[in-house]
């Protein structure tokens, strides 16, 4: 069965400090593996989709990378408005367009 | 302009009524889902729909029940309402085999 966990749950850093969010999957012929940001009361907002192991993707301070079991979505320096909730979401070959989601991280940035 | 809009946001409403929630979409996209997120934060697919598929997923009560007049529309029925169905409940649509454009969510609470 697809499964995807997130790691850590929740994460708090200081404005400026640098750190890793982690997506750890198994899935049956995998189609893409996408990150999303979700703001309290909001919908998931697409960031980026990587399809191939040692593809990376960026975006202002984010940057995805892919390993054939995880993928690191890298925040750098984050700001205060970085503070949002980070989904990971799979989709395999028997899944047609849907996808799998992990649990997410809370990633919360002090001033 | 919305690009996935959803209606309403907030519904409460008593064990055993039946209610619907409504969404639209005006992206041109081929195919619309709703998902479900309950108190742990995980999105479950519930439905995927386009012009020529309905995929339920099999856990997905057959209380609820999705309403297609047409590309742009993918509404959700919900027939004898229980306390278990409280969650925020999203609809999405997406194009190929990009990432999905979520709306912004409807809160129900059964009471």
């Amino acid at each position: 069965e697809d499964q995807v966990t997130q790691s850590p749950e929740a994460l708090r850093l200081q404005e400026g400090e640098s750190s890793s969010l982690n997506c750890s999957y198994t899935v049956s012929g995998l189609r893409g593996l996408f990150w999303y940001r979700q703001d309290p009361g909001k919908g998931p907002e697409f960031l980026f989709t990587l399809y191939s192991a040692g593809e990376e993707k960026e975006k202002e301070r984010l940057k995805a990378t892919l390993t054939k079991k995880e993928s690191f979505l890298h925040i750098t320096a984050p700001k205060p408005e970085d503070s949002a909730t980070y989904l990971c979401a799979v989709r395999g070959a028997n899944y047609g367009q849907n996808f799998v989601f992990g649990p997410g991280t809370r990633l919360s940035v002090l001033p | 302009d919305t690009a996935v809009s959803q209606t309403p946001k907030y519904l409460v409403t008593q064990m055993g009524n039946d209610k619907s929630i409504k969404c639209e979409q005006n992206l041109g996209h081929d195919t619309m889902y709703w998902y479900k997120q309950d108190s742990k934060k995980f999105l479950k697919i519930m439905f995927s729909y386009n012009n020529k598929e309905l995929i339920i997923n099999e856990t997905v009560p057959n209380r609820f029940s999705p309403k297609s007049p047409d590309k742009a529309h993918l509404n959700l029925h919900i027939n004898s309402l229980e306390l278990g169905d409280s969650a925020v409940y999203f609809c999405a649509s997406s194009h190929g085999q990009e990432g999905y454009t979520f709306g912004s969510g409807t809160r129900l609470t059964v009471v």
